[in-house]
């Protein structure tokens, strides 16, 4: 089965510019995450869709980071405008909605870098 | 917030020796905990979970205890091999994966 796609895998941008991100779940997958991963640091929880619609934005910074997921497939995040704090790795999961704990796919993220 | 604890940041052990590390959840609605193996370059990968409902779960190699009271849980290496060295994170969930808080991981070194 394929997993969990994710472009571009590295981006380099100076700071107030605009990025975005495109990610893939793993097909028949309704819940989609994505991860902001500083280094050195563990994944942190920036929004989670199922299906097309939030269940938790309550760490995305609303006032720079938007996220959307039009078709309860693919899924796109975008900082504007970027700040140098913003320099992480930014992860996309997806898991099979249903029950108590199910096993999230993460895929290869895409390193930002913000100077 | 809620918030999970995991230590030691850093483990280095002989190949053939055993590996524990342990993690500390603040959540008292965490129902779900996965420890996830994270290569240089790529994303997290499940290597193991557990459920509330279970004290404790084995795959060979690798076991997972949990103690609720406590809000404690453990991961367990034994025998350890050099392509064991890597990133582990625990996390702490509610159902479906709601709210799921990581570690800030622990980098494992095994030396051959």
């Amino acid at each position: 089965e394929a997993g969990v796609a994710q472009s571009p895998r590295y981006k380099i941008i100076e700071k107030r510019q605009s990025v975005a991100f495109w990610c893939n779940p793993i097909s028949g997958h309704a819940t989609l995450y994505w991860y902001q991963q500083i280094l050195g640091q563990g994944p942190k929880l920036l929004i989670q869709f199922q299906n097309n619609g939030v269940v938790d934005d309550s760490q995305l910074p609303k006032d720079r980071f938007s996220a959307e997921r039009l078709k309860g497939v693919d899924s796109t995040l975008k900082i504007q405008p970027a700040k140098l704090e913003d320099s992480a790795v930014y992860l996309c999961a997806s898991s099979w909605a249903g029950g108590m704990g199910t096993e999230a796919f993460f895929g290869q993220g895409t390193r930002l870098t913000v100077v | 917030g809620e918030n999970v604890e995991q230590h030691p940041s850093t483990l280095s052990v002989q190949e053939g020796d055993s590996a524990v590390i342990k993690c500390t959840y603040s959540d008292s609605a965490s129902n779900y905990f996965p420890w996830y193996k994270q290569e240089l370059g790529k994303g997290p990968q499940l290597i193991i979970d557990i459920r509330s409902n279970v004290g404790e779960k084995k795959d060979q190699r690798i076991a997972v205890t949990l103690n609720k009271t406590a809000k404690h849980f453990s991961l367990h290496i034994t025998e350890t091999q050099p392509e064991d060295s890597a990133v582990y994170f625990c996390a702490a969930s509610r159902g479906g994966g709601f709210k799921t808080i990581f570690g800030a991981g622990t980098r494992l070194f095994v030396k051959a």
